[in-house]
């Protein structure tokens, strides 16, 4: 039981170019969401889902495309990458709406 | 929207001393009041939580105290140990996790 798993750990990007961080979790959770942590800025919520094929948008969503096709993988898509997303993102996912489980986080540099 | 601010940044205290932690929100509608902790490197871990129909709830060394009235909720941790040292952040919510709003953490030191 691996818990929350995030791909890649590490990624460096130039403006412009675009990725995908994949989220997975083995504990057949209904909800998932991703989130950005920034210094002395704590954890912001950029999207979530509440079940596979539904998204919706958290506080921070603009730059960032997410989908859900399967339960267990939620996908963070940067199309132009832009230095202020430089970043460390963290995936979660939860059985309900409260007690999320973390990933371990994805640190992402944008030159 | 959520505003949730969170006092001090940084504290540090003796091994054995209490800690107190505080966090001021300002939608009265807010309903859930989890506190995350964050060690250096790792990913943040739920250690307690409280909704608006509890005043306190304590877990061992820990406890969480809301005020719906003046809109501040505290985390109180006892007989620190050096492993306590974390960062911790407070968070509020109307929806639970679907619209959580993070404070921006509190650097705790625990010197032996």
């Amino acid at each position: 039981n691996a818990g929350v798993t995030q791909t890649p750990k590490f990624r460096v990007l130039k403006t412009g170019q675009s990725m995908t961080l994949l989220c997975a979790q083995d504990m057949n959770h209904e909800y998932m969401y991703w989130y950005r942590q920034d210094p002395g800025m704590g954890l912001r919520l950029i999207h979530y889902s509440v079940g596979e094929g539904t998204t919706a948008k958290g506080e921070v969503p603009d730059g960032y495309n997410v989908s859900r096709l399967k339960k267990q993988n939620f996908l963070l898509g940067l199309e132009s990458a832009a230095p202020s997303q430089t970043s460390v993102y963290f995936c979660a996912s939860s059985p309900w709406a409260y007690e999320q489980y973390f990933g371990p986080g994805t640190r992402l540099t944008v030159t | 929207g959520e505003n949730v601010e969170q006092h001090p940044s940084t504290l540090s205290v003796q091994e054995g001393d209490s800690a107190v932690i505080k966090c001021t929100y300002s939608d009265s509608a807010s309903n859930y009041f989890p506190w995350y902790k964050q060690e250096l490197g790792k990913r943040p871990q739920l250690i307690i939580d409280i909704r608006s129909n509890v005043g306190e709830k304590k877990d061992q060394r820990i406890a969480v105290t809301l005020n719906k009235t003046a809109k501040h909720f505290s985390l109180h941790i006892t007989e620190t140990q050096p492993e306590d040292s974390a960062v911790y952040f407070c968070a509020a919510s109307k929806r639970g996790n679907n619209d959580m709003r993070f404070g921006a953490g509190t650097r705790l030191t625990v010197k032996p």
